[in-house]
């Protein structure tokens, strides 16, 4: 039973448009969320995370959002650039303790000039 | 920032073999780190859990006896695949906790032949 899904594998955009990455759980008792950017032969990196007491986060060009009662969280990117085309994972944990995070399966996201 | 080396990058080895991973923090203490695998198309899937000075925790279905974690220094973690066989061959990567969230090495290629 795969608790953090996401359920496109891929995305393309045009080059200022905006990107929106989604991602569905099924533990209710995931509490923390985090979203990675990982390059090819690259470790993922942080990029941002959300905690259940809120519904919005934002940092820069990107915001998270969180729907708690639809199990269902979104990644924004506005205006996506060509250097945002990566894999994007969610990953979600009980309590801060984000090391030990569950992880969607990614979405390569392709931004176009 | 902080920084976790992975090495080796990639590695091929036979079947029946044993192959070291090593993560170590350049630029702070790791008191925790994490081990993950992450089969093609797969999500990163936590193995185990590295605590200086003690014990590994290992997830529900990983045998601690093929994947020897050993965290002897604030600075270093490593990881053992014994007698691989080519159903181990995957990517891993490892995760350590800083001051300021998680970050995860370049991760390891492991081809077993």
């Amino acid at each position: 039973d795969q608790q953090v899904k996401q359920n496109s594998p891929s995305l393309s955009v045009q080059e200022g448009r905006i990107s929106i990455l989604n991602c569905d759980y099924t533990n209710s008792m995931f509490d923390y969320f985090l979203w990675y950017k990982k390059y090819p032969a690259e470790g993922p990196t942080f990029l941002i995370s959300i905690s259940s007491i809120k519904d919005k986060n934002e940092d820069g060009r990107f915001t998270v959002f969180l729907n708690k009662s639809a199990k269902h969280l979104s990644l924004h990117i506005v205006p996506s650039q060509p250097g945002d085309s990566a894999v994007y994972f969610c990953a979600a944990s009980r309590g801060r303790e984000a090391g030990k995070s569950t992880f969607g399966d990614g979405t390569t996201l392709t931004v176009k000039p | 920032g902080a920084v976790v080396s992975q090495h080796p990058s990639w590695v091929i080895c036979k079947s029946g073999t044993s192959v070291k991973i090593e993560c170590r923090s350049l630029d702070f203490q790791a008191t925790t780190m994490f081990w993950y695998r992450q089969f093609p198309k797969q999500s990163l899937m936590l193995m185990a859990t590295s605590n200086e000075g003690s014990k590994a925790t290992y997830e529900q279905g990983v045998e601690k006896d093929k994947f020897l974690i050993n965290h002897a220094s604030l600075t270093l973690s490593t990881l053992t695949v014994t007698s691989a066989h080519p159903e181990d061959s995957s990517f891993y990567i490892c995760s350590a906790r800083t001051g300021y969230g998680y970050t995860f090495g370049s991760g390891t290629r492991l081809t077993v032949v």
